[in-house]
C-alpha cells in the first residue's frame, strides 16, 4: 500500500497568513494526488485533483503542486472558511489511501 | 446539479446485519465509479473500496476486503454498503463518492453521511 505522510499534523495561522501543508507518498505516485478540505460536522470537499488541478468552485488562493513523491498544498491568503482540516489522496494505486490530516486553526 | 443522497442514520446491535444505500440524482450513472469512505468517530478518512455501475466491478480495500460487501443498481442509481455481522467498530460515518469526471480516481462528489451506530 501507498502510505501517505501529512505534516504538520495540525497549524496555527492568523487571517491573511499564507499557510503550506505538505504530503509524503511512500512510493512514486506521479500527479495522482487530491486535496480536501473537511469542516466540522459536514463531507469533505475536493480542493485540487491531478495534484495541481483546482476544482470548480473552488477559490484561487488554493493552489497544489509537486508530483512523485512530494506534494504541496497551500493558502495563500487564509480566510476565516479556511479553518478546517485538509486531507491529501493517491489515486496511482489501489487500495486508494488517504493522509493523515492537517488541522489548520485559528492562532 | 448532480447529488449523492445517503439513507438516514442507523442503530444495530451487534451481530445484526445492514445494508445502506446511496442515490445519485444525476444522469450518467454508470460511467463514473462509486466508492464509500469510512471515517470513525474523531479519526481520519479510510477508503473502504469502490464499485463501477456499468459492470458491478468492484475493488476493496484489504481492510475491508470479506468485512462488507459493495453493490449496485444501475437501474435505481444507487450503490449500496452492507454488513453481515456488524461489531462495534464499525460505529461510523460512511461516505458515498463519486470519481471525477476527468477519469481520475479523485472524488469530487460525497453524500453527506451515514451515521451507522453500533452497541448493545
Amino acid at each position: 500500500d501507498v502510505q501517505m505522510t501529512q505534516s504538520p499534523s495540525s497549524v496555527s495561522a492568523s487571517v491573511g497568513d499564507r499557510v503550506t501543508i505538505t504530503c509524503q507518498a511512500s512510493q512514486g505516485i506521479d500527479s495522482w494526488l487530491a486535496w480536501y478540505q473537511q469542516k466540522p460536522g459536514k463531507a469533505p470537499k475536493l480542493l485540487i485533483y491531478a495534484a495541481s488541478n483546482l476544482q470548480s468552485g473552488v477559490p484561487s488562493r488554493f493552489s497544489g503542486s509537486g508530483s512523485g513523491t512530494d506534494f504541496t498544498l497551500t493558502i495563500s491568503s487564509l480566510q476565516p472558511e479556511d479553518f478546517a482540516t485538509y486531507y491529501c489522496q493517491q489515486a496511482d494505486s489501489f487500495p486508494l489511501t488517504f493522509g493523515g490530516g492537517t488541522k489548520v486553526e485559528i492562532k | 446539479e448532480v447529488q449523492l443522497v445517503q439513507s438516514g442514520a442507523e442503530v444495530r446491535e451487534p451481530g445484526e446485519s445492514l445494508k445502506i444505500s446511496c442515490k445519485s440524482s444525476g444522469d450518467r450513472f454508470s460511467n463514473y465509479w462509486i466508492g464509500w469512505v469510512r471515517q470513525m468517530p474523531g479519526k481520519d478518512l479510510e477508503w473502504m473500496g469502490i464499485v463501477f455501475p456499468g459492470d458491478s466491478a468492484t475493488r476493496y480495500s484489504p481492510s475491508f476486503q470479506g468485512q462488507v460487501t459493495i453493490s449496485v443498481d444501475k437501474s435505481i442509481s444507487t450503490a449500496y454498503l452492507q454488513w453481515g455481522s456488524l461489531k462495534a467498530s464499525d460505529t461510523a460515518i460512511y461516505y458515498c463518492v463519486r470519481q471525477h469526471p476527468g477519469g481520475y480516481l479523485h472524488f469530487d462528489l460525497w453524500g453527506q453521511g451515514t451515521l451507522v451506530t453500533v452497541s448493545s
